[in-house]
C-alpha cells in the first residue's frame, strides 16, 4: 500500500517570498503520478501542479513549481511570489497510474501568507 | 461547464436516519468516487467505481453503501448515521486521458448529532 507524508502541519510565509512544502511517498510502483491539491476556505479541491514519475523534467505552473526526487521518494511544492490568495490547506496525493485511479492523500499542510 | 455536482452541500441529522448524498458528474467519467477529510487526517477513500454496477471499497467502508446504476450518478448512503460519521466529503471522478487527474465536486458538510 502506499503511503504519503506531510510532515509540516503548519506553515507561514511572508506575502511576495517564497515557501517550500515537502512530501514524501513510499511506494514500489516505477509509474505513478503526484499531485497537489489546494483547498481554500471555500472547501473546493482545486489541482495546483501534476508529475508523472517518468518526466525526469519537475513540473512548474506560473508561481508553482515541484521539486521531484524519484529515489529519494520526495516531492516538495515551491510557492514563489506569494500572495494572499495562497492561504490554505495543500494536500499532496499519490496515485499509482495503470487505471487504477486510487489517490492517497497526505495529511495536509495549512498554509498562511501573512500581509 | 464540466462538472461534479454534489448535493447536499450541507445536513445536519440524527444518529441513525437514513440518509443519501446524491454526486451527479457530466464529463463521461468511468471512475467516480466517495472521499471523507477529517482533521489531521487528509481525505481518506470511502468506496469507489470503475464503471456501472463495478463499485468496491476503498480505506475506510464501514457505515457507507453506494451504488452505480447509470454512468452519470454515484449516490452515498448511510443507512444508519453515527456521529462518527459526522464529516466532509467529497465526490470525484476521472477517466481516461485525463492522466489520473480528478475533478472534485463542492463537498458535503454532515453533521451526525
Amino acid at each position: 500500500a502506499q503511503t504519503v507524508t506531510q510532515s509540516q502541519p503548519e506553515m507561514s510565509v511572508q506575502e511576495a517570498e517564497t515557501v517550500t512544502l515537502s512530501c514524501t511517498y513510499d511506494t514500489s510502483e516505477s509509474n505513478y503520478y503526484l499531485f497537489w491539491y489546494k483547498q481554500p476556505p471555500s472547501r473546493q479541491m482545486i489541482l495546483v501542479i501534476r508529475q508523472e514519475a517518468y518526466k525526469q523534467q519537475n513540473a512548474t505552473e506560473n508561481r508553482f513549481s515541484v521539486n521531484f526526487q524519484k529515489a529519494a521518494k520526495s516531492f516538495s511544492l515551491k510557492i514563489s511570489d506569494s500572495q494572499l490568495g495562497d492561504t490554505a490547506m495543500y494536500f499532496c496525493a499519490f496515485s499509482a497510474g495503470a487505471g487504477s485511479y486510487q489517490l492517497t492523500f497526505g495529511k495536509g499542510t495549512k498554509l498562511s501568507v501573512i500581509p | 461547464e464540466a462538472q461534479v455536482t454534489q448535493n447536499p452541500r450541507y445536513l445536519i441529522t440524527v444518529t441513525g436516519k437514513k440518509l443519501t448524498v446524491t454526486c451527479s458528474q457530466n464529463m463521461n467519467h468511468e471512475y467516480m468516487s466517495w472521499y471523507r477529510q477529517d482533521p489531521g487526517l487528509g481525505l481518506r477513500q470511502i468506496y469507489y467505481s470503475m464503471n456501472v454496477e463495478v463499485t468496491d471499497k476503498g480505506d475506510v467502508p464501514e457505515g457507507y453503501k453506494v451504488s452505480r446504476k447509470e454512468k452519470r450518478n454515484f449516490p452515498l448512503i448511510l443507512e444508519s448515521p453515527s456521529p462518527n460519521q459526522t464529516s466532509l466529503y467529497f465526490c470525484a471522478s476521472t477517466g481516461p486521458g485525463q492522466e489520473d487527474e480528478q475533478f472534485f465536486g463542492p463537498g458535503t458538510r454532515l453533521t451526525v448529532l
